[in-house]
């Protein structure tokens, strides 16, 4: 699976939009880019995944940009709820379930 | 709330004892993961089964072992404990067998303190 990079840390004030970068530059052209996150010790949580296109669901947007080796995860309006780890993963093919989990992004919300 | 439902949530023992820990898929995933997360080496995957069969596997060491039954629950079998194994234990399901684009769901993880 393509590699990912994403910087350790990021603050955010609420209310404002999270912009969460992630860098793939190997990323092969079935690979898909998923981003979870996980607060405190919980479970992964799904955001969302994208292939080529942009992507939004009701958590986030997914941008990706058009080599497909950059993409950029959105929350709208973060609240202190959103601060997690983010994890940003490639991945695809007959290796999809074998979901590899960087060291992430820590997004810190302030009031 | 996720779906997948794992048992028990908290466990303590002793080294060189052995623990299941269990796993209740989300309703219709045929799929079942089970992941580590450790202070040390971050979350990792272990290993995949789907209906039944192993379809993958991780970093799972030979003390390890899994199952996962007709009714498609799964269970993670921990033996010889040493303190290493320390760690969250995520069950994850899909509904496919791995395909690009399925949603990978995790539970709530069972919390293993070897003592």
């Amino acid at each position: 699976d393509a590699k990912t990079t994403q910087p350790p840390s990021m603050d955010c004030a609420e209310g404002r939009a999270a912009n969460l970068p992630c860098n793939h530059s190997t990323i092969s052209g079935n690979e898909y880019v998923y981003w979870y996150r996980q607060i405190h010790s919980q479970g992964p949580q799904y955001i969302i995944h994208g292939l080529k296109n942009n992507e939004t669901n009701e958590m986030a947007s997914l941008i990706i940009t058009e080599d497909r080796k950059s993409s950029t995860l959105i929350l709208p309006h973060a609240t202190l709820r959103d601060t997690a780890v983010y994890y940003c993963i490639v991945a695809g093919g007959t290796s999809y379930g074998k979901l590899t989990f960087g060291q992430g992004t820590i997004l810190t919300v302030h009031p | 709330d996720s779906g997948v439902t794992q048992t028990p949530k908290h466990l303590i023992t002793a080294t060189g004892q052995r623990v299941t820990l269990r796993c209740s898929p989300r309703s219709g995933d045929l799929s079942v993961y089970w992941y580590q997360q450790s202070l040390d080496q971050g979350l990792q995957f272990l290993i995949q089964y789907y209906n039944g069969e192993e379809r993958a596997k991780g970093n799972i060491l030979e003390r390890f072992s899994a199952q996962q039954f007709p009714d498609l629950h799964s269970e993670l079998n921990l033996s010889s404990l040493e303190l290493g194994d320390s760690a969250l234990y995520f069950c994850a399901s899909s509904v496919g067998q791995g395909n690009p684009g399925n949603t990978i769901y995790f539970g709530e993880g069972s919390w293993l303190t070897v003592v």
